[in-house]
């Protein structure tokens, strides 16, 4: 079974500096996706940033970005400029044939 | 454009009582899930159904059941009801088998059983 895993249960940032989010995975699977889903407190799940794991370039949605490291298995997000509105949980799930696994998640706190 | 649209949003149950959790989706998507959220925790897949007629067991089935008689609908039954089931339930749904692009969320039911 695919294991998804975060190591980093709760993280702060000051609002516009950068941060980094962890995330490793296990699997036997050569081709698969990675996502990173944002909830804020409205329990939306929202999606932030998607990776093929075929494409060796990492994934960038304006503020976001992943560093996918396969052979690592390590799929990280980093926001950068980070904004009052970034605060939230942040799960990485890992998505191969009919299911998408998720990660504990990490609970991102952004201060002013 | 509805999306995914889960009834109720919030629901008390006493121990020993059975509900619904209603899921429906107006995207034509053939995959269906349903998961449970404990507090400060990932999310967790009970069941799920890849066509109408079709369903199987996730990683936490044990109290709940599904039926997929539609492509639209997905509904999650809790019978007897226990303070474990206490959680938030999320329905989700995707068109594809694989695929890069993503699952689309309901917003979800927040259940206590006391």
């Amino acid at each position: 079974a695919q294991t998804v895993t975060q190591s980093q249960p709760e993280m702060s940032v000051q609002e516009a500096e950068t941060v980094t989010l962890s995330c490793t995975y296990d699997t036997s699977e050569s081709n698969y996706y990675l996502f990173w889903y944002k909830q804020p407190p409205s329990r939306q799940m929202i999606l932030v940033i998607r990776q093929e794991a075929y494409k060796q370039q990492n994934a960038t949605e304006n503020r976001f970005s992943v560093n996918f490291q396969k052979a690592a298995k390590s799929f990280s997000l980093k926001i950068s400029d980070s904004q009052l509105g970034d605060t939230a949980m942040y799960f990485c799930a890992y998505n191969a044939g009919n299911m998408l696994t998720f990660g504990g998640g990490t609970r991102l706190m952004v201060k002013p | 454009n509805a999306g995914v649209t889960q009834t109720p949003k919030f629901r008390i149950l006493k121990i020993g009582q059975s509900m619904t959790l209603q899921c429906t989706q107006d995207m034509n998507h053939n995959y269906m899930y349903w998961y449970r959220q404990d507090p400060g925790m990932g999310l967790k897949l009970i069941y799920y159904s890849v066509g109408a007629g079709i369903t199987d067991k996730g990683e936490v089935p044990n109290g709940y059941n599904v039926s997929r008689s539609t492509t639209e609908d997905f509904p999650l039954r809790l019978e007897l009801a226990a303070p474990s089931q206490t959680s938030v339930y999320f329905c989700a749904s995707i068109r594809a088998r694989t695929g890069p692009y993503g699952y689309t969320f309901g917003s979800g039911t927040r259940l206590t059983v006391v």
